[in-house]
């Protein structure tokens, strides 16, 4: 079976500051990893994501993360966030070969001034 | 190309009455999920559904909760005899294959009396 852990439910942060939000996963079987974004009311966008390849993947607005296989983590950073950069973060994976995602249970970034 | 849409955006029931909640998916997406998301946690699969078959229930509960995907129109989450435990933002994705990224829709919460 597939889990998906986010150990910090709530992030704050300053304006300006680096932040990490940790993701960990547990799976038998290899996986494809996502971060996905959910601003308040909506539903969640695409934020990265790890298929193959180089283990550090990037966003278009400055977020990053990396796979780390022996680990089983999969951590998003950013090195300067913004006030726009508050919302939710969620972590997913999904199993080769079929397309159930699985989630952790989140965490809230919230980018003070 | 617009996004996955869902209706109603906001959804007010009584105990026992019953709930249909809609998604159209994105322009040539013919694979449709439906996930759940509970206060304070993170999205839970519920069901996955190709035009007209349902391919894995395996997060439906068994009683009360059907969906459908039918030839033309939107996929349909049906909800009967709802109870406050429903009360959750439920969330459509889309995707055009098995093994593609999927693409959320702003989610319908519902709220049961």
């Amino acid at each position: 079976a597939q889990s998906v852990t986010q150990l910090d439910s709530q992030v704050p942060v300053f304006e300006e500051a680096p932040v990490e939000l940790r993701c960990n996963y547990s799976s038998s079987v290899s996986v494809y990893l996502f971060w996905y974004v959910q601003y308040p009311n909506q539903g969640l966008q695409l934020l990265l994501k790890y298929l193959s390849g180089s283990t550090l993947v990037e966003s278009i607005n400055g977020f990053e993360a990396e796979f780390n296989k022996s680990q089983t983590s999969f951590h998003l950073r950013k090195p300067s966030v913004h006030i726009s950069d508050t919302a939710e973060y969620f972590c997913a994976v999904r199993v080769y070969n079929f397309n159930k995602f699985y989630f952790g249970s989140g965490t809230k970034l919230n980018v003070k001034p | 190309n617009a996004g996955v849409m869902q209706n109603p955006r906001h959804l007010v029931r009584r105990r026992g009455q019953e709930a249909r909640l809609r998604c159209s998916p994105m322009k040539g997406h013919s694979h449709v999920y439906w996930y759940r998301q509970l206060p304070e946690e993170g999205l839970k699969f519920m069901v996955y559904l190709q035009k007209e078959n349902i391919i894995d229930e395996s997060g439906m509960p068994k009683e009360r909760f059907s969906a459908e995907f039918p030839k033309e129109g939107p996929s349909i989450l049906r909800i009967q005899q709802v109870v406050r435990g429903d009360s959750a933002a439920y969330f459509c994705a889309s995707c055009p294959g098995v093994q593609e990224t999927q693409y959320f829709g702003p989610g319908t919460r519902l709220l049961v009396l």
